[in-house]
């Protein structure tokens, strides 16, 4: 494909259901990157992958919260026993191998908006 | 991990210059400057990177100071379409740990 993509576009749940958020990065993208964006506000980063590895989850909020990467590729951010606070837009993002004091341009994807009720 | 703070929002002309200053007083040696745009429902979008003195590209020009605790990104010409978010980002990738934060952003609003 030719950018970031990410589903369902839309989610809307009940609190206490578990939800999957999926991100499909550019191909050959070996970071990829997971933040939220509630309404009016500035992105949060969430977590971080190099490869299959998350070296850095320290932004994921609680332990409700959890991400992988398969085969370096596609990722899944899922959140358990959502609550009404977990509403916001997840935006999935994109770039080449990170390198040491080197900034590689990540390419977002439309987003996730989560709602829940 | 560089704190930055940014205008909330500022309105401009259509064909005006528009300039966007971005303080990150506590910036590391090895941190970049990076901004991003961002239209309504849609992520956000890279427009220009710098680490030191003047960076230009076909849509933005970045200006940093030698001290480099802020920032400002200039827009020349700005139109009707340039309404939209703006992002700035410090920061850098280290020993495999991702730090940087995004600003809560400025949101400009071109008048016509």
């Amino acid at each position: 494909g030719a950018g970031v993509s990410q589903s369902p576009s839309n989610k809307v749940t009940e609190k206490g259901k578990d939800v999957e958020l999926r991100c499909d990065p550019i191909s050959g993208h070996t970071a990829l990157y997971w933040y939220r964006q509630s309404l009016g506000q500035g992105l949060e980063f969430l977590i971080y992958f190099q490869g299959n590895s998350a070296p850095d989850k320290s932004g994921l909020p609680s332990d409700r919260f959890s991400a992988e990467r398969t085969g370096g590729s596609v990722s899944t951010l899922t959140i358990q026993r959502t609550q009404q606070e977990d509403s916001a837009v997840y935006l999935c993002a994109s770039s080449l191998e990170s390198r040491f004091y080197v900034y590689n341009e990540q390419f977002f994807g439309p987003g996730t908006r989560l709602t829940v009720l | 991990l560089a704190k930055t703070t940014q205008p909330i929002s500022m309105d401009s002309y259509e064909g005006q210059e528009v300039n966007i200053t971005c303080s990150h007083n506590n910036i590391a040696t090895n941190d970049y400057i990076t901004w991003y745009q961002q239209f309504p429902s849609q992520g956000p979008r890279f427009i220009i990177q710098g680490y030191k003195t003047k960076v230009t590209n076909e849509v933005a020009s970045l200006f940093i100071p030698a001290d480099r605790k802020s920032s400002t990104l200039s827009l020349p010409r700005v139109s009707l379409s340039d309404t939209a978010v703006y992002y700035c980002l410090v920061g850098r990738t280290t020993s495999g740990t991702y730090k940087y934060i995004f600003g809560t952003g400025t949101r400009l609003k071109v008048l016509a």
